[in-house]
């Protein structure tokens, strides 16, 4: 089966700028998760959607970063306008449902903002 | 806050020999326990799991051992291979279901010499 994939692999910015990342999670996979991961640190849920709907966005600065899964499918996170403080490791993961122990992460987005 | 600690950044072994990563949690709500493996430019991969009405949980060379009353979990691999080597996070949720959000610590790098 296939993974969690998640594009771009790398991204390189400006303090101010903008950036979009994509998520698809497993295939009949109902939950999916956005993690953000700093350097030195472990990961950190943004936000958690079950299907369509978010479940849980309490660690999601809302200012400047907004998540969407439109279809219950694919999804995507932005972050509008990027600080340097930004710079990590964004992880995308998903669930058969939410009450399956395993969650299966993709490879991640690093990003840096210069 | 850290409610998830693992003290130890690193850890060498030498293969064959038994590798002991800890971790330590404040939260008493915290009821289930994971552990992740991470390689380089990978996502998390999830390793074992065990539930707070346990103390033990064994998976083929892996074993996790969690003390409640000191708020402690350790994962124990025996015997350890060059391949282990990698980042092993500690996570921990309030309900058995991945629907309630995992905290993370902040990893510890295993290094087994062949």
């Amino acid at each position: 089966e296939a993974g969690v994939a998640q594009s771009p692999r790398y991204k390189i910015i400006e303090k101010r700028q903008s950036v979009a990342f994509w998520c698809n999670p497993i295939s009949g996979h109902a939950t999916l998760y956005w993690y953000q991961q700093i350097l030195g640190q472990g990961p950190k849920l943004l936000i958690q959607f079950q299907n369509n709907g978010v479940v849980d966005d309490s660690q999601l600065p809302k200012d400047r970063f907004s998540a969407e899964r439109l279809k219950g499918v694919d999804s995507t996170l932005k972050i509008q306008p990027a600080k340097l403080e930004d710079s990590a490791v964004y992880l995308c993961a998903s669930s058969f449902d939410r009450f399956q122990e395993t969650q299966y992460f993709g490879p991640g987005t690093r990003l840096l903002v210069l | 806050d850290q409610q998830v600690k693992q003290n130890s950044p690193s850890l060498s072994v030498q293969e064959g020999r038994i590798s002991i990563l800890n971790c330590d949690y404040t939260n008493s709500m915290f009821d289930y326990f994971l552990w992740y493996k991470k390689y380089p430019a990978e996502g998390p991969t999830f390793l074992i799991s065990i539930s707070s009405i346990k103390d033990k949980n064994e998976d083929g060379r892996f074993t996790v051992f969690l003390n409640k009353s000191a708020k402690h979990l350790s994962l124990h691999i025996v015997p350890s291979q060059p391949g282990d080597s990698a980042v092993y996070f500690c996570a921990a949720s309030e309900g058995r279901s991945s629907g309630d959000k995992l905290t993370f610590g902040t990893g510890t790098r295993l290094a087994v010499r062949p």
